[in-house]
């Protein structure tokens, strides 16, 4: 059985500060994906990786995958009060029939 | 708008009342996914379809809940005798499956609220 880690489970610092938010998992992931969640909406979709070592780019956000592909991070640059939200990372493993399995999220606040 | 399309967006039942909540998927995706959640918490798996198939269900799903989908595009998630511990949003996804396509949609959840 898989299991994602997400940590911290709560975070909440001032604008303009710049965090780092984990995922991670005992099993090697087939492609992980994060997901920003605003109360009483569905999550939306930020990035996905799928290759050992990658690193993509979003604005202010930077998402790195492990070389193992067992872990991945989410970096804010600067943060803004638009970034507050629950950050969830999501996994498919070859033994679950790619089927996503996800994280219990990091909650985000970003005071002004 | 082709995203994915939740009805109802609230629902307010008394306990023991069932209830039915639409999802229509973004048309050309052959997976659907109901999932369940709570306040500052991920979402909790239901069921998944793959086309008009319900290849897995939660363990922890009680046979108070059930899905259909009938024709492999909309699909319905039914609570029967609902209770207070049911009250969640309950979230819709749909996605292309496969390897690289496991990118999932989200719609904008039905929040049920039992009293």
């Amino acid at each position: 059985t898989q299991l994602l880690e997400q940590s911290p489970q709560f975070l909440s610092i001032q604008e303009g500060e710049n965090l780092t938010v984990y995922c991670n998992s005992s099993s090697v992931f087939s492609s992980l994906q994060w997901y920003r969640q605003e109360p009483g909406e569905g999550p939306v979709l930020l990035v996905t990786v799928v290759t050992g070592g990658e690193v993509k780019k979003l604005k202010r956000l930077t998402f790195q995958f492990g070389d193992a592909r067992k872990d991945s991070s989410l970096h804010i640059t600067a943060a803004q009060p638009g970034d507050t939200g629950l950050y969830l990372c999501a996994g498919t493993f070859p033994d679950s029939n790619y089927q996503l399995i996800w994280g219990a999220g990091t909650k985000l606040i970003i005071k002004p | 708008d082709t995203g994915v399309s939740q009805n109802p967006r609230h629902k307010i039942t008394k306990r023991g009342q069932n209830v039915t909540f639409r999802c229509d998927p973004i048309s050309e995706h052959n997976r659907l996914y109901w999932y369940r959640q709570t306040l500052g918490q991920g979402p909790e798996f239901l069921t998944y379809f793959q086309n008009e198939a319900q290849l897995e269900k939660s363990r922890l799903l009680s046979d108070r809940f059930s899905a259909e989908r009938p024709k492999g595009s909309f699909s319905t998630l039914e609570i029967q005798r609902t209770e207070q511990g049911d009250s969640a949003m309950y979230l819709c996804a749909s996605s292309l499956g496969g390897v690289m396509n496991t990118e999932a949609f989200f719609g904008q959840g039905t929040r049920l609220t039992v009293v």
